[in-house]
């Protein structure tokens, strides 16, 4: 079964601070993405990865950044965190060739507070 | 940017009656999914709509792509408590990059008993 996890279900750090989000997928998926949720905006897509060490913006990339380095494995980096970076965060994955009827897989999210 | 706007942002409905949710846009898009997502997990595919016009049944869900793949419909006919969840459309573009879709905002549904 396929399978996306994310390190943490629920995380409290301090403004200031730097943040890492770990996700790994175990399906071989060259396309990665991060998501945050926040209620009445719907998922919103932060950065995506199509290879390893590659990247490319979403349309809400301030404040983040993304490291690549191994095919299973997309870090979201929240350099000085604020409180406005409190949300929820979502992994997703899918294959290279995307086909219309292909999904992206989700983990379970992270819940993250910033104080 | 693609936009895709969902309609209405919150349901609370009893079992046993029906629903509609609405997912538009003036943008065109290749495909659009819908997911559904249950507290502390991730969104789970439903079904995907390809061509136009398309209508697809899952049980008593009921998904149609609209004739210019500009909007979509999800209805739900007798709904029940395990119905409740947040409801997403997703849109992927012709214009748009790799694998990227585009979410609405979503559709909260509560069922009560």
């Amino acid at each position: 079964d396929v399978k996306v996890t994310q390190s943490s279900r629920y995380l409290v750090k301090r403004t200031g601070e730097k943040v890492f989000l770990e996700c790994v997928q175990d399906m071989d998926h060259e396309n990665m993405f991060w998501y945050r949720q926040d209620p009445g905006l719907g998922l919103r897509l932060i950065y995506f990865s199509y290879d390893v060490k590659m990247k490319e913006k979403g349309d809400i990339p301030e404040g983040y950044s993304v490291s690549r380095e191994k095919k299973e494995r997309f870090s979201l980096i929240l350099e000085s965190a604020s409180t406005n970076q409190t949300s929820m965060y979502l992994c997703a994955s899918s294959p290279r060739q995307f086909s219309r009827n292909q999904p992206q897989h989700f983990g379970d999210g992270t819940r993250l507070s910033i104080l | 940017t693609q936009l895709l706007e969902q309609s209405p942002q919150f349901l609370s409905i009893q079992e046993g009656e029906n629903l509609t949710v609405y997912c538009n846009s003036s943008s065109v898009f290749s495909s659009l999914q819908w997911y559904r997502q249950e507290p502390g997990e991730g969104p789970v595919l439903l079904v995907t709509v390809v061509t136009g016009g398309e209508v697809k049944k899952l049980k008593r869900l009921t998904f149609q792509f609209g004739d210019a793949r500009k909007d979509s419909s999800l209805h739900i006919t007798a709904a029940q408590p395990g119905d409740t969840g947040l409801y997403l459309c997703a849109g992927k573009g012709k214009e748009t990059s790799g694998s990227r879709l585009t979410f609405g905002e979503g559709t909260q549904l509560t069922v009560n008993p």
